[in-house]
């Protein structure tokens, strides 16, 4: 597609289930994002991924949360054991391979709604 | 570290008038700034960018910025707002050299246009 793909785009699940989000980035963009959008609190960096390198983990908030990247491209995002803290937006962003040279923007996708109860 | 303060939760105008949305930030060494914009269940899009060169920055939606150096601040304008400008603003900051290529974002300030 052209853009950032992401679903679902609404997700409710009991506290305690696990849950997968999806990614899909624009094609050629090596660089891959997800951030945390919860009210009040803007956008809360989670992880990176750029091509084949090992991941930047450093925002992830606890051991429940993980991400992969397959194939250099379509990411999912698990949270297990969800908590009623973890209800928020999930937004995924790709852009050109980041660099010194690379000064180009992010590309979101609409993000996936998460509502534990 | 590198961090963006957007010291405003909410702006409002009336149609017509100038507007500023303010933006602030803290690094080591030269910025990226970026502002995008977010429309109600939407992701964000990119309005413009400053890299180098003329500090007045033009973007998309006659929106433009001022990198000021020595303030520290990027803030955002435009001549005459639209009701259709009304959504939630975010500057982001980025260090190419000795830094993180992670873009860190500001917690968005609330334009609010009235007719």
């Amino acid at each position: 597609g052209a853009g950032v793909s992401q679903s679902p785009s609404n997700k409710v699940t009991e506290k305690g289930k696990d849950v997968e989000l999806r990614c899909d980035p624009i094609s050629g963009h090596t660089a891959l994002y997800w951030y945390r959008q919860s009210l009040g609190q803007g956008l809360e960096f989670l992880i990176y991924f750029q091509g084949n390198s090992a991941p930047d983990k450093s925002g992830l908030p606890s051991d429940r949360f993980s991400a992969e990247r397959t194939g250099g491209s379509v990411s999912t995002l698990t949270i297990q054991r969800t908590q009623q803290e973890d209800s928020a937006v999930y937004l995924c962003a790709s852009s050109l391979p980041s660099g010194r040279a690379n000064t180009g923007e992010l590309f979101f996708g609409e993000g996936s709604r998460l509502t534990v109860l | 570290a590198q961090s963006v303060a957007q010291p405003e939760d909410q702006v409002n105008v009336a149609e017509g008038n100038p507007l500023t949305v303010k933006c602030t930030y803290s690094v080591s060494g030269n910025p990226y700034l970026f502002w995008y914009v977010q429309y109600p269940n939407r992701g964000l899009q990119f309005l413009l960018k400053y890299i180098t060169g003329d500090n007045l920055v033009k973007g998309s939606y006659g929106f433009e910025a001022e990198f000021n150096k020595s303030q520290t601040s990027f803030h955002l304008k435009k001549p005459s707002a639209l009701v259709s400008d009304s959504a939630l603003y975010f500057c982001a900051v980025r260090v190419p050299t000795g830094g993180s290529y992670i873009p860190t974002f500001g917690r968005g300030t609330s334009l609010i246009v009235h007719p």
